[in-house]
């Protein structure tokens, strides 16, 4: 059985902080994707990383892939309430192309 | 690009009735389309993986005949819930394949079974 972590599981900051969240597995990820969601909306795909070592930055938004391919990082700059959601980052299932999702990192920013 | 429509938003239905729901790819063809399942303040549930003109493969515990997907075009997969049960109320969300693992997610749906 994998196991899939996401740290911290809540996070409230003040608007222009920087935080990071991340992301542990026990197995390799075959790609990486991370996801945005918002309350009563589909997750937001926001970034594939798929070579160990890799690092993608979106805006203020850096993505960090391990050397492994086990465990991911996102870092984000200045944050603002618009950066507010939960953050997931689903492993990679044995067949059809399917990802297992975690219970993610529910992320506050407040003004 | 890579679009995924999802419709009704909200549907409200009585007990027994039955309700469909529809994903569509906008702007791209998806061989396979995911169906998911959401209660509050819980993490994404796979129900089952559809693919374009075979049968949909459902998780287990996931009963088949109560929740019928029918892929019958590359940009249209259809969830079809029957006999409706207040504990079918959920979130649920349809998301397309492009490439490799990448998933882009319908808005989703919500449903009350009164």
């Amino acid at each position: 059985t994998q196991l899939l972590e996401q740290s911290p599981q809540f996070l409230s900051i003040q608007e222009g902080e920087n935080l990071t969240v991340y992301c542990n597995s026990s197995s390799v990820f075959s790609s990486l994707q991370w996801y945005r969601q918002e309350p009563g909306e589909g997750p937001v795909l926001l970034v594939t990383v798929v070579t160990g070592g890799e690092v993608k930055k979106l805006k203020r938004l850096t993505f960090q892939f391990g050397d492994a391919r086990k465990d991911s990082s996102l870092h984000i700059t200045a944050a603002q309430p618009g950066d507010t959601g939960l953050y997931l980052c689903p492993q990679t299932g044995d067949s059809n192309y399917q990802l297992i999702w975690g219970a993610g990192t529910k992320l506050i920013i407040k003004p | 690009g890579a679009v995924v429509s999802q419709h009704p938003s909200r549907v409200i239905c009585k007990s027994g009735t039955s309700v469909k729901i529809e994903c569509r790819s906008l702007d791209f063809q998806a061989t396979t389309m995911f169906w998911y399942r959401q209660f509050p303040k819980q993490s994404l549930m796979l129900m089952a993986t559809s693919n374009e003109g075979s049968k949909a493969t459902y998780e287990q515990g996931v009963e088949k005949d109560k929740f019928l997907i029918n892929h019958a075009s590359l940009t249209l997969s259809t969830l079809t819930v029957t006999s409706a049960h207040p504990e079918d109320s959920s979130f649920y969300i349809c998301s397309a394949r492009v490439t490799g693992h990448e998933q882009y997610f319908g808005p989703g749906t919500r449903l009350t079974v009164t």
